[in-house]
C-alpha cells in the first residue's frame, strides 16, 4: 500500500529565510505526487504536482519541489518565505490504477515569524 | 464559481444521534470522496465514489454511510454518532479520467460529538 511520510510536523522560520518541507513516499510503481496547502479554517488547495517529465516543478507563488526517484522524495522548498506562507502543507501521492485515491502525509505546519 | 460546497460548516451532536453532511459540486466531476482530518493524522479517506450509483470504502469507513444518486451530490451519513467521530470532514471532487487531475476540496465541516 502507498504511504507518504512528512518528516517534520512543525517548521518555524523567520520571514525571508529559506525553508524546506520534507516528504518521502513508498511505492513500487509509478507515482503521481502533490503538495497541497491549507490556510487556517479553509479547505485544501493544490500547490503543485509532479506527473512526469521534468523533476523540478514550480508553483506560481515561489514554491518548488523536486522529484527524486532514487531517494523516493518530493521535498518542497522556497528560497524566501513571507508571513502569508504560514499554513499547513500536505504531501500526497496517487499510485494510479482504476481509482483515484490520494494518500496524504500527516502534514507540516509552517509558521513564518516576523 | 461554487466549486465544492459543504454544509453545515459547524455541527454539535450528542452521542447516538444521526446526521447527514452534505456535499455538492458543480464541475461535473465523476470522482468524489470524503476525508476526515484529525490533529497529527493528516487526511484519511472515509468513502469515495467514481460515479453515480458507485461507492466504495476508504481507509476508515466504519460508522459512516454514503450514496451517490446524482453526479453532483455525495452525502455522508453518520449512523450513530460517537465522540471518536469528532473531526473536521472534507469533501473533494475531481475528474476520474486521469490520475493526475487536481482534487478540489470543500471548506470543511467541523463536527463535535459530545
Amino acid at each position: 500500500a502507498q504511504s507518504v511520510t512528512q518528516l517534520d510536523s512543525q517548521v518555524p522560520v523567520f520571514e525571508e529565510a529559506p525553508v524546506e518541507l520534507r516528504c518521502n513516499y513508498s511505492s513500487s510503481v509509478s507515482v503521481y505526487l502533490f503538495w497541497y496547502v491549507q490556510y487556517p479554517n479553509q479547505g485544501l488547495q493544490l500547490l503543485l504536482k509532479y506527473l512526469s517529465g521534468s523533476t523540478l516543478v514550480k508553483s506560481i507563488n515561489g514554491f518548488e519541489a523536486e522529484f527524486n526517484k532514487s531517494q523516493t522524495s518530493f521535498h518542497l522548498r522556497k528560497p524566501s518565505v513571507h508571513i502569508s506562507d504560514t499554513a499547513e502543507y500536505f504531501c500526497a501521492a496517487n499510485s494510479g490504477g482504476s481509482n483515484y485515491k490520494l494518500t496524504f502525509g500527516k502534514g507540516t505546519l509552517l509558521t513564518v515569524n516576523p | 464559481n461554487a466549486g465544492v460546497t459543504q454544509t453545515p460548516k459547524f455541527q454539535v451532536l450528542k452521542t447516538g444521534q444521526s446526521m447527514t453532511l452534505q456535499c455538492a459540486q458543480d464541475m461535473n466531476h465523476e470522482y468524489m470522496s470524503w476525508y476526515r482530518q484529525d490533529p497529527g493524522m493528516g487526511l484519511r479517506l472515509i468513502h469515495y465514489s467514481v460515479g453515480a450509483g458507485i461507492t466504495d470504502q476508504g481507509e476508515v469507513p466504519n460508522g459512516y454511510n454514503v450514496s451517490r444518486s446524482t453526479t453532483e451530490d455525495f452525502p455522508l451519513r453518520l449512523l450513530s454518532a460517537a465522540p471518536s467521530q469528532t473531526s473536521v470532514y472534507f469533501c473533494a471532487s475531481s475528474y476520474h479520467r486521469r490520475e493526475d487531475t487536481e482534487a478540489f476540496f470543500g471548506q470543511g465541516t467541523r463536527l463535535t460529538v459530545v
